[in-house]
């Protein structure tokens, strides 16, 4: 069955400090990624997607990600993080237009000022 | 805000009641994903609509079922709600699954 799953549940890090949430799923096939945040008491709102082309994406607010086919990984990484990306960050997967999108069980960010 | 409306926004019901749930979707937007988030986890797909006809469905029994109106705002209804069944329900528009706008959500608790 097709999975993903994200490296850390709750990840807790110091305004200006370095971010990288891991994300891995199990389809072998082509696959479209996402992630998506939930900032608190806001909608799900999505941050950055991958269709094809160059492995490196660039999202909003300063977000980015790479995909890696070959360790079957989609990490998203932020050089310098602000007490305001506290937030709930989600890792999806989509098959085809015309199949379900899975997400993975999001992992928790806590910046501390 | 995302065009994305979901009512109501809580909702407590007790084991074996049914539920109905609510979702306008954004203007343009022919397509209705529904989803289930338990505490704690990521949303579980649990079915989409298309231009009022389901064409997807996740791992969920029968008792959950769907509609999707003319004005492409869709409906979830829970029959014989159980206690697992307490969640956030998200609903999310779009024209295909590339780019979904999430709604606020219903959350739900069943007792």
């Amino acid at each position: 069955a097709q999975s993903v799953s994200q490296h850390n549940h709750h990840v807790i890090l110091s305004e200006a400090a370095s971010l990288e949430l891991g994300c891995n799923y199990s389809y072998g096939g082509t696959v479209n990624l996402f992630w998506y945040v939930q900032y608190p008491g806001q909608h799900l709102q999505l941050l950055l997607k991958y269709f094809s082309g160059d492995p490196l994406v660039k999202g909003i607010k300063g977000f980015e990600a790479e995909f890696i086919k070959s360790k079957f990984s989609f990490n998203l990484r932020k050089p310098s993080v602000q007490w305001s990306d506290t937030a709930e960050y989600f890792c999806a997967v989509l098959k085809t237009s015309y199949d379900k999108v899975i997400f993975g069980p999001g992992t928790s960010l806590s910046v501390i000022p | 805000e995302t065009g994305v409306t979901q009512s109501p926004t809580h909702l407590i019901k007790t084991r074996g009641q049914q539920v109905t749930l609510r979702c306008s979707s954004q203007s343009g937007h022919n397509t209705v994903s529904w989803y289930q988030q338990a505490l704690g986890q990521g949303p579980q797909f649990i079915f989409q609509y298309y231009r009022e006809e389901e064409n997807g469905r996740g791992n969920f029994p029968p008792r959950f079922s769907g509609l999707q109106f003319p004005n492409y705002s869709s409906e979830l209804n829970v029959n014989a709600l159980e206690l697992d069944d307490s969640a956030l329900y998200l609903c999310a528009s779009s024209v295909d699954l590339y780019e979904q706008y999430f709604g606020p959500g219903t959350r739900l608790t069943v007792t």
